[in-house]
């Protein structure tokens, strides 16, 4: 079963809103990612949890703020959001850090900030 | 320049076609390559790893050029259901950047 879940599926939200988004794996995978992708354009990395630690933050504005409270969960708390936010946010797991790991998908949560 | 690179397309290909992409990438010290297909409003799916030796798996076949930096994926025979978009995925450590991707269209 290589299923990364994440909920909600679709979030609209106003600028002034606090709202989390939600991954979950239970395929006994230690590292989880966090990826922003806009319209026509690729994933951007995001952040990168290895053993429950934050190893990447990849220069992103505080207004995003992680978490992962064990191994199977990710969480990515949001607040004062713009609009140019508004994206689909993708989380993706894979076995290891290590180079070769596959990194699989959940279905992302398609965001909207008003 | 981009640290991923892809032809954006579209390529429209009849049924039964063969289809080449090509992903060029900037960093000489990526570790590990991959195709991932993502269809539209979904997440992106693996397709393939892609190994220094080539690999093929069923009518999709992935090289990887390091010297020149730049791996390429061959589609043959191609269907209907193989219309979507197709990312190169770069990895180094665990850090992975992905080109822009190239939309294929099959057509009957």
């Amino acid at each position: 079963d290589t299923e990364v879940t994440q909920t909600p599926k679709h979030l609209v939200m106003g600028m002034t809103n606090k709202k989390s988004l939600k991954c979950e794996q239970h395929m006994g995978h230690r590292a989880m990612y966090w990826y922003k992708q806009k319209a026509k354009k690729p994933p951007e990395l995001m952040f990168v949890y290895s053993y429950e630690k934050l190893s990447i933050n990849e220069s992103v504005p505080s207004r995003f703020s992680p978490e992962c409270p064990n191994s199977s969960l990710l969480n990515l708390h949001l607040h004062a959001l713009q609009p140019e936010d508004s994206a689909l946010y993708l989380c993706a797991s894979s076995q290891d850090e290590g180079t070769s790991e596959t990194q699989y998908f959940g279905p992302g949560t398609r965001l909207l900030v008003l | 320049r981009k640290e991923v690179e892809q032809d954006p397309g579209p390529f429209n290909v009849p049924e039964g076609a063969t289809v080449a992409f090509n992903c060029t990438y900037s960093n000489s010290a990526s570790q590990s390559f991959f195709w991932y297909r993502q269809d539209c409003r979904k997440e992106p799916k693996l397709l393939m790893s892609v190994y220094s030796s080539g690999n093929e798996d069923g009518r999709f076949t992935a090289q990887l050029n390091r010297a020149s930096q730049y791996i390429s994926l061959l589609i043959r025979d191609s269907k209907l259901s193989d219309s979507a978009t197709y990312l190169c995925a770069v990895k180094q450590n665990n850090d992975m950047r992905f080109g822009a991707g190239t939309r294929l269209t099959v057509k009957p």
